[in-house]
């Protein structure tokens, strides 16, 4: 039931763009984005629901196709801020709505060089 | 600052001990989480209260013992514990348990080494 992330590391220079992909072999409600720095708290990036729709802020968006049970996180124009790890977080549909708890990947580590 | 705390931020202990990790949550959530994070393993759900009621206990030994006294504050006794249970132990709340897409918002964690 654990979702699939990859790539599983990336390196960045400043201003270059990453994708990470989150993979699930399930039926999906939703997908959450988190991004956790080294030695801190996970912090929440955004929520996508069912129904394929894409969201973003600043330069870090994400998209969920409902066909390919999948997720992506963008992020453009990188800055060094954005290192960390990144985790996708899936809820599993259930009748029309979630089983009720979140299922985390293994993580992808973004670093990013100036 | 999240609104969730956690204390303590460090923890040895031996095998025989029993230690409590506390968490508490300002945001006025109803639903709280214990996460464990071991190196190289995705996060993983420990238990899940909603309204101060256990909704899930996913298969946790019982050497590890949560309490919830009010909406605001989760505890995990903690004894007779493994090496092999060292790890990052998180706690998080959401405004209510996952039903549709709330976010949670996650403590800094407990570091906890068990020699």
């Amino acid at each position: 039931q654990q979702p699939v992330q990859s790539p599983q590391a990336v390196i960045l220079r400043e201003g270059e763009d990453a994708v990470i992909n989150c993979s699930s072999s399930k039926a999906l409600y939703s997908v959450h984005w988190y991004r956790q720095k080294h030695g801190e708290a996970p912090v929440f990036l955004m929520i996508l629901l069912k129904g394929g729709e894409q969201k973003g802020h600043d330069k870090i968006s994400a998209s969920f196709n409902e066909k390919k049970q999948q997720s992506s996180l963008y992020l453009t124009a990188s800055q060094l801020s954005y290192s960390g790890t990144y985790f996708c977080g899936t809820e599993i549909g259930y009748y029309g709505g979630s089983q009720g708890n979140l299922i985390f990947g293994k993580g992808t580590k973004l670093s990013v060089k100036p | 600052e999240t609104g969730v705390t956690q204390t303590p931020r460090h923890l040895v202990m031996g095998m025989t001990n029993k230690k409590s990790l506390k968490c508490e949550q300002h945001l006025g959530h109803n639903a709280m989480y214990w996460y464990k994070q071991s190196a190289k393993k995705p996060l993983e759900l420990m238990f899940v209260y909603n309204f101060k009621e256990q909704t899930e206990n996913n298969s946790v030994p019982s050497r590890f013992s949560p309490e919830c006294p009010n909406s605001s504050h989760l505890f995990l006794h903690l004894h007779t514990l493994q090496p092999e249970d060292s790890a990052l132990y998180l706690c998080a709340s959401s405004q209510d348990r996952l039903a549709g897409g709330d976010e949670q918002y996650f403590g800094p964690g407990t570091r906890l080494t068990v020699t």
